[in-house]
């Protein structure tokens, strides 16, 4: 079955730190996969997405980066974080890991920017 | 662009009353797939009801439809016999391709 892990599940940084966020996939290969941010007010946020290794499209352009080193694993990076990255952090992908499916989701990784 | 628009930031309903949600869509394609996401306070994704749009009849799952209005891009999700535990934040979401875009989402109460 196909199962998403995200880590850390809570994670409190002083602004002008780094950041790193870590997205790993089973029971699929190749799937497309997604960072979305959960901030109040503003519903789920689709910051990037992947169809395949390396290969990495942005939604919104901020201090963000991600990155797609292995098949199953996704990564979300900052180099200095801002107050306004707060938020709940969510990584998807679809059933099956191809698209028009619906989207699994992990259990989140809430980030505290001070 | 690809938007999706949630006009009702929160609503309340009787417990065993219905209760319609609000969704509507924009979008240039022809084939897609709608959805409704539940999120009850513990913060996971729960899908609720999925719609492609090359159907015509409107999907059901036990207590919950939709209305689904290709032409409007309306995509309503109706809660019958609501129940305490369909308290949760709901968001409608589209996907076309790759992307998959959600709406900010409806803060449902389910009053006792």
């Amino acid at each position: 079955s196909q199962t998403i892990h995200q880590w850390p599940a809570t994670l409190v940084q002083p602004v002008g730190s780094p950041l790193s966020l870590e997205c790993t996939v089973e029971g699929t290969s190749n799937p497309n996969l997604y960072w979305y941010r959960q901030a109040a007010g503003r519903g789920l946020q689709l910051l990037f997405y992947s169809v395949g290794i390396g290969q990495i499209s942005s939604e919104v352009p901020q201090n963000l980066s991600a990155s797609r080193p292995q098949d199953r694993q996704f990564i979300l990076s900052s180099k200095k974080l801002l107050l306004s990255d707060s938020g709940f952090y969510l990584c998807a992908m679809p059933q099956r890991g191809g698209a028009s499916g619906e989207l699994f989701f992990g259990e989140g990784s809430r980030l505290t920017v001070l | 662009a690809q938007t999706v628009t949630q006009s009702q930031p929160e609503m309340s309903v009787q417990e065993a009353e219905t209760v319609t949600l609000s969704c509507t869509y924009d979008t240039s394609e022809n084939n897609y797939y709608l959805f409704w996401y539940k999120q009850p306070p513990s913060r996971q994704m729960i899908l609720v009801i999925r719609q492609e749009a090359y159907k015509q009849q409107n999907a059901t799952e036990n207590r919950f439809s939709v209305n689904f209005q290709k032409a409007a891009k309306s995509f309503s999700l109706k809660i019958s016999d609501s129940q305490l535990g369909d308290t949760a934040m709901y968001f409608c979401a589209f996907t076309g391709t790759y992307k998959y875009i959600f709406g900010t989402g409806t803060r449902l109460k389910v009053l006792a």
